[in-house]
């Protein structure tokens, strides 16, 4: 069974469209993410999701929205998408064993393409 | 602001010459650091976690160990499977985990 898994796995857009990623993770953890990583392979944190409540947001534009309509799930959506959108995008989970203290398990990345 | 620098970019390898990464850090608060392997066109896979200085952990033939700016891996007679990037990356009390650029290990047989 897969941890954290992403759909699609692949995105190819062209500028200006909507276009949304979704991920879900079967761990049962309490905290969920979505990571960007460039061209450069910098991982870099967009946001962060704890029990459907926003606890981490990150400067990142408007057109990037988070929704977590449950613990186990945090989609992402992207309005009038750029070039410089394209990139791997990331989801991963943690639990929060005590305060601060955690393991993020990441999922297979979704590359997206803008042309 | 946290900051994460690895080193080498790139390493190449010899089948069993055994080797060391290094991750250097600057972190407001550590929660810990985090050893991932990342494979091409895959999410990356957690390693190890570190506390506190002085602690080392080992999973076949990789070893952490950190100190209070820095964390190496070691490879002991690395094999070809063992080829992929390490990332590192520092956890703050933020929960924010902030990653290196990576190490991209390549082991010749």
């Amino acid at each position: 069974d897969t941890a954290v898994s992403q759909t699609p796995k692949y995105l190819v857009t062209q500028m200006g469209n909507d276009k949304s990623i979704k991920c879900e993770q079967n761990l049962g953890h309490d905290t969920m993410y979505w990571y960007k990583q460039d061209s450069k392979k910098f991982l870099k944190i967009m946001f962060s999701y704890n029990n459907k409540e926003l606890i981490i947001n990150e400067t990142v534009p408007n057109r990037f929205s988070p929704k977590s309509p449950d613990k186990a799930h945090l989609n992402l959506h992207i309005n009038s998408l750029e070039l410089g959108d394209s990139a791997v995008y990331f989801c991963a989970s943690s639990q929060t064993i005590r305060a601060g203290y955690y393991e993020q398990y990441f999922g297979p990345g979704t590359r997206l393409t803008v042309t | 602001e946290d900051q994460v620098t690895q080193s080498p970019e790139a390493l190449r390898l010899q089948e069993g010459e055994s080797s060391s990464l290094n991750c250097s850090y600057t972190v407001s608060g550590l929660r810990g650091l985090f050893w991932y392997r990342q494979d091409p066109g895959k999410g990356p896979e957690f390693l190890f976690t570190l506390y506190s200085a002085g602690e080392e952990k080992e999973k076949e033939r990789l070893k952490a160990t950190l100190t209070k700016k820095e964390s190496f891996l070691h490879i002991t007679a690395p094999k070809p499977e063992d080829s992929a990037t390490y990332l590192c990356a520092v956890g703050n009390a933020g929960n924010m985990l902030t990653f290196g650029g990576g190490t991209r290990l390549m082991v010749k047989p």
